[in-house]
């Protein structure tokens, strides 16, 4: 199977919160990252969180990790049109190896 | 100025033609990296250097061909294009003891 899984889509109300969820399978990861990627641009760092971590929070986004599952999601609070982007799951070791995901589009709708 | 900046940012060619793609980097960063990303398949990686002297196959290197001029540039080349190689190709760079890549903005190469 793939290394990293996301679904491909989320659709959400602005306002709304929404949650991008992801699981990785290399349980030897050091690092759990989430890219933006807007049209036509390339991606863009969201945030990452260290394994030995289970939550991070920035302003409106909020990370979860279970590293006994290998799951990890985005949480986006009070959800703009502005966030309507791809966003891609990635996961390293020891800062090598970047492994991606094929991305959730995510649509904010007004 | 952006820091990791990409030439051309589109490109057509036809079957069998020789193309180059460039990346240049201001962050001083030793690691770079080419990825294509398809569409569904996320970002697969193409190529690493992590510096000068040093060249690395990634999961989809066939094809394909790179040239680390200096610190700062990291060319892509296709010796000979095929329609599949049409794809977007990104550039990234990392610092020794960053956690993360920093990504340029992105080539769209379409074979013909």
């Amino acid at each position: 199977g793939e290394d990293v899984e996301q679904s491909l889509f989320l659709s959400v109300r602005e306002g709304d919160s929404s949650v991008i969820n992801c699981t990785y399978t290399d349980s030897s990861s050091t690092y759990l990252y989430w890219y933006k990627q807007e049209p036509g641009a390339g991606l863009q760092l969201l945030t990452y969180i260290f394994s030995n971590m289970d939550m991070k929070q920035d302003q409106r986004l909020t990370v979860l990790l279970n590293k006994k599952d290998k799951h990890l999601s985005l949480r986006i609070a009070d959800t703009q049109t502005g966030d309507s982007a791809i966003y891609f799951c990635a996961s390293s070791r020891n800062n090598n190896d970047m492994r991606f995901g094929a991305g959730t589009r995510l649509t904010v709708k007004p | 100025d952006a820091d990791v900046t990409q030439t051309p940012r589109n490109r057509i060619t036809k079957t069998g033609k020789r193309i180059m793609l460039e990346c240049s980097q201001t962050k001083g960063h030793d690691r770079m990296y080419w990825y294509r990303q398809d569409p569904g398949l996320g970002l697969q990686l193409i190529y690493y250097s992590f510096d000068v002297k040093d060249i690395n196959k990634g999961e989809i290197s066939d094809g394909y061909s790179v040239s680390r001029q200096a610190q700062a540039k990291f060319s892509l080349s296709l010796e000979s294009a095929i329609p599949n190689q049409t794809a977007l190709y990104f550039c990234a760079t990392q610092g020794r003891s960053q956690e993360t890549q920093y990504f340029g903005p992105g080539t769209r190469l379409l074979v013909l």
